[in-house]
C-alpha cells in the first residue's frame, strides 16, 4: 500500500490565487515528520516546509502553509498568492519515526501550472 | 556551504558499460541517501548510510547496483553492467540531527 498519496496529477491556477495540493499518508507510528519539496523544471529538489506529528500549530513558511489534519492523515500544502515561478512539480514526503536517520518516503507528485 | 555536490550532472553511456555516480555530502551531515527518480516509479530510495555504514540497501534493484561510502565526504553509486532501464535521475541527499534533508542537483543517466 502506498504510504504517501497525492491524488492530483496536475493542478492549474491563475497568478495571485491560492492553491491547495493534497497529500494523505499512512503510518502506524505516533511520531513522524511530513515534508513538502518543490521540483522545478531544472530538476533540483527544494525543501519548502516541514510538520512534525506532535506539532500543535500548522507549519508556515512565507507563502507556504501546511494544513495538517492528523485524524484524517492529511498534510495538504497551501500556496497563497501564486506566482509564475511556482510552476513546478510538488512532492509530499514522510519520515516515519521522525528521526534524522530515517529515509523520506515520497508521493508521486503533483504538477502545478500557474498562468498569468 | 556548497550544498550536496553530485557529479556528473549528465551521463550518457552504452548498454553494458560501467557507470559511476559521485556524491559529496554537506560537511557534518552523518546520513547520506541515494534516490532514483523515474516517471513510472517516482522517487525511490535505493540505499542510505549512517556514518559511512550502509543501513538499508533493500531498495537497490539488483546486484548490478552497488554503493560505497569510503569516508564522510564521498559516496559512489555504481551500475555494472548498465541497461537502458537504468535510465533515470539519481539524487543524493544528506541530513543531520535536525529535520532537514538537502538534495544534490541530481545526475541524469541515459543508457542507450
Amino acid at each position: 500500500a502506498q504510504k504517501i498519496t497525492q491524488t492530483q496529477p496536475g493542478m492549474f491556477v491563475q497568478e495571485k490565487e491560492a492553491v491547495t495540493l493534497d497529500c494523505t499518508y499512512d503510518t502506524s507510528d505516533q511520531s513522524y515528520g511530513l515534508f513538502w519539496y518543490k521540483q522545478p523544471s531544472s530538476g533540483e529538489m527544494i525543501f519548502l516546509i516541514y510538520q512534525g506529528s506532535y506539532d500543535e500549530q500548522n507549519a508556515t513558511e512565507g507563502r507556504y502553509s501546511l494544513n495538517f489534519q492528523k485524524a484524517r492523515k492529511s498534510a495538504n500544502l497551501v500556496i497563497s498568492a501564486s506566482q509564475l515561478g511556482d510552476s513546478a512539480m510538488y512532492f509530499c514526503a514522510m519520515r516515519e519515526a521522525n528521526q534524522a536517520g530515517t529515509a523520506l518516503i515520497f508521493g508521486k507528485g503533483t504538477t502545478l501550472s500557474v498562468s498569468s | 556551504d556548497a550544498g550536496v555536490i553530485q557529479s556528473p550532472r549528465h551521463e550518457v553511456t552504452e548498454m553494458g558499460q560501467e557507470v559511476t555516480l559521485r556524491c559529496k555530502p554537506i560537511s557534518g551531515h552523518d546520513y547520506l541517501f541515494w534516490y532514483r527518480q523515474t516517471m513510472m516509479r517516482g522517487l525511490e530510495l535505493l540505499i542510505y548510510f549512517n556514518n559511512n555504514v550502509p543501513i538499508d540497501d533493500s531498495g537497490m534493484p539488483e546486484d548490478r547496483f552497488s554503493a560505497k561510502m569510503p569516508n564522510a565526504s564521498f559516496s559512489t553509486l555504481k551500475i555494472q553492467p548498465s541497461e537502458p532501464r537504468d535510465s533515470a535521475v539519481y539524487f543524493c541527499a544528506s541530513s543531520s540531527a535536525d529535520y532537514g534533508y538537502t538534495f544534490g542537483s541530481g545526475t541524469r543517466l541515459t543508457v542507450v
